[in-house]
Formats: structure tokens, C-alpha cells, sequence
């Protein structure tokens, strides 16, 4: 069956300090990858995604390239901020099969000012 | 506004006493999906629907049943809740069934099994 493995939390930086959030996935099919963010009590959001190799989701300065040499697919930004405290998912969807999703156990976030 | 509601967001209930947790999308989307969220173990999927009158079963599916009788609406019932189903319960959906396109959350139900 399909996995998604991510690094595990919690993670704490300073302000504007450089953030990697590593992600590795298996999947028999050829999937779509997906990274979702969530904020304290509330539902999941996407963040970005990426549907094939050496594509690069963006959003919000949080970046990621679809590896598929390497099956996967880290979260980085640049500079964080209190703001971007929140719980990461890392997801996929396979292709050959589009009703089944995986996601990994989530990385929680503190930024601290 | 767009969006995803469940009802209850919260409930506490004992063992072997069915409930059902409702989940509405106004968006008209074809799929739509459950999750369960435990510390240590992400998501992991319930059931999904890929359109009217269509389910599937996820990961998880023992103790739980669905139904999709109308586009907007995708309820899962508990027939007869054990502990074991304390969970946070998200419903999301998403358009275009059989593809792989965002998945629109709702806020969450925190259910309580004693």
C-alpha cells in the first residue's frame, strides 16, 4: 500500500530562521503530492501540491519540488514567522486510484518570536 | 461563503449508543471523504464517496458506516461507538471526482466514547 513518511516533530525556530520540513512517500501508482497546513483548532488547508516529477508547488513562501528519483517531497521556506505555527501534513493521492488519499502523521511547528 | 460544516463539533457519548455525524458541502462537489485524526497517527481514512450513491472503503473503515444519497450530504454513523472511536472526525471534500484535486476540510468533530 501507499505510505507517507515525515519528519518527526515537534519543531521549533526562532523568527525568520530557515525551515525544512523533510517528506518521503511510496506509492505503487504514480501519485499527486500535497502538502496541508493546520492552525489550532481548525480543519486542514492546502498549502501546495505538485502532480509530477521536478514539479514545484509555491504558496506563501513555503516551497517544495516533487522528487521522484528520490520519493520525496520537503517542505521549505525561507524565513518563518509566529504566524506559520501551525501542524504540516504531507499527502498524496495516487493517480490510479483517486479516492484513496494518504497523509503522514503531521510535523508541529513553533516559531518563536 | 464556500465551505465544509459538520455537526456536532463536539459530543460526548457512551459505548454502544449510535450516532451519526452530519457533514454538508455547499460546493458541489462529486467527492467527498472522512477522517479520523490520533496523536502519533496523522489521518487516516475512513470512508470516501467518488459521487451519488457511490462509497469506498479507506484505511480504517471497521465500526463505521456511510451514506450518499444526495451530492451535499455525506453522514458517518457509528452504529454501536467503543472507545476505541474517541477521535477527531474530518470531512472534506474535493471536485472532480477520480481526480486528484484539493480536498476542502470541515472544522472537525471531537467525539468522546465512555
Amino acid at each position: 500500500g501507499n505510505s507517507v513518511t515525515q519528519m518527526e516533530g515537534p519543531v521549533t525556530l526562532s523568527e525568520e530562521a530557515f525551515l525544512t520540513i523533510n517528506c518521503t512517500y511510496t506509492a505503487t501508482g504514480y501519485p499527486s503530492l500535497f502538502w496541508y497546513v493546520q492552525y489550532p483548532g481548525e480543519g486542514l488547508q492546502l498549502l501546495l501540491k505538485a502532480t509530477k516529477a521536478d514539479d514545484k508547488g509555491s504558496n506563501k513562501g513555503f516551497e517544495a519540488t516533487y522528487r521522484k528519483e528520490t520519493t520525496s517531497f520537503h517542505l521549505e521556506k525561507g524565513s518563518v514567522q509566529v504566524s506559520d505555527s501551525a501542524v504540516y501534513f504531507c499527502a498524496l493521492i495516487d493517480n490510479t486510484n483517486a479516492g484513496k488519499s494518504t497523509f503522514g502523521d503531521g510535523t508541529t511547528l513553533t516559531v518563536k518570536p | 461563503e464556500a465551505q465544509v460544516t459538520q455537526n456536532p463539533r463536539y459530543l460526548i457519548t457512551v459505548t454502544g449508543k449510535k450516532l451519526t455525524v452530519t457533514c454538508s458541502q455547499n460546493m458541489n462537489h462529486e467527492y467527498m471523504s472522512w477522517y479520523r485524526q490520533d496523536p502519533g497517527l496523522g489521518l487516516r481514512q475512513i470512508y470516501y464517496s467518488m459521487n451519488v450513491e457511490v462509497t469506498d472503503k479507506g484505511d480504517v473503515p471497521e465500526g463505521y458506516k456511510v451514506s450518499r444519497k444526495e451530492k451535499r450530504n455525506f453522514p458517518l454513523i457509528l452504529e454501536s461507538p467503543s472507545p476505541n472511536q474517541t477521535s477527531l472526525y474530518f470531512c472534506a471534500s474535493s471536485f472532480g471526482a477520480g481526480r486528484p484535486n484539493e480536498q476542502f476540510f470541515g472544522p472537525g468533530t471531537r467525539l468522546t466514547v465512555l
